[in-house]
């Protein structure tokens, strides 16, 4: 069976540091691979996607970025985080085709400072 | 522009049924999905209705009008862990999700 797992649950981080959220699907190959972030009472809103190793899709131009060095790892990186970063930070992934559910990983909540 | 609307919050009684609605515009359409999320959890995947109609998937089911924008999921025989928000999602024509922002259900006895 498939399962994602993202680290770390939680962070506290000062402003102006470095972040990198990891997160790693096993059970299936080629997925998509995704990034969302959650404010409190907002719904997600989709940082980046993924539809292949090296390929990296951005929705929202921030201070943050993401990279795909294999298959099935996504990782969500800062060089200088911003109190506005601070938020629940959800990895997923997607079958290609057909297109369907979304499979979330267990989430990580950044408190920036 | 793409858009969700789904009710902030609701209330219920334990052992009741309540109806969650949900209208969306998106750019094309490719189904319509339901997620439970519990605080402080990640969203868990709930139904798919991709046609016209009514999914029944034990005390959860889900309806959707393509020509309205137009869905609801309705949870019977409410139990006290049903609490939780309720997200409404749209799959566009680029097969992205677009996000409500949730309902949060709350569940009294």
């Amino acid at each position: 069976s498939q399962t994602i797992h993202q680290w770390p649950a939680t962070l506290v981080q000062p402003v102006g540091s470095p972040l990198s959220l990891e997160c790693t699907v096993e059970g299936t190959s080629n997925p998509n691979l995704y990034w969302y972030r959650q404010a409190a009472g907002r719904g997600l809103q989709l940082l980046f996607y993924s539809v292949g190793i090296g390929q990296i899709s951005s929705e929202v131009p921030q201070n943050l970025s993401a990279s795909r060095p294999q298959d099935r790892q996504f990782i969500l990186s800062s060089k200088k985080l911003l109190l506005s970063d601070s938020g629940f930070y959800l990895c997923a992934w997607g079958a290609q085709e057909p297109y369907g559910e979304l499979f979330f990983g267990e989430g990580s909540r950044l408190t920036v400072l | 522009g793409q858009n969700i609307d789904q009710p902030t919050e609701m209330t219920a009684t334990e052992g009741a049924i309540v109806q969650i609605n949900c209208t969306y515009q998106t750019s094309g359409f490719n189904g319509l999905f339901w997620y439970q999320q519990h605080a402080g959890e990640a969203p868990t995947f709930l139904s798919y209705n991709v046609l016209d109609g009514l999914e029944e998937k034990g005390r959860f089911s889900s309806f959707l009008s393509r020509s309205k924008g137009y869905s609801y999921l309705l949870l019977k025989e409410l139990q006290m862990k049903d609490s939780a928000s309720y997200l409404c999602a749209s799959m566009d024509s680029n097969y992205q999700l677009i996000w409500g922002a949730g309902t949060k259900l709350i569940i009294k006895p």
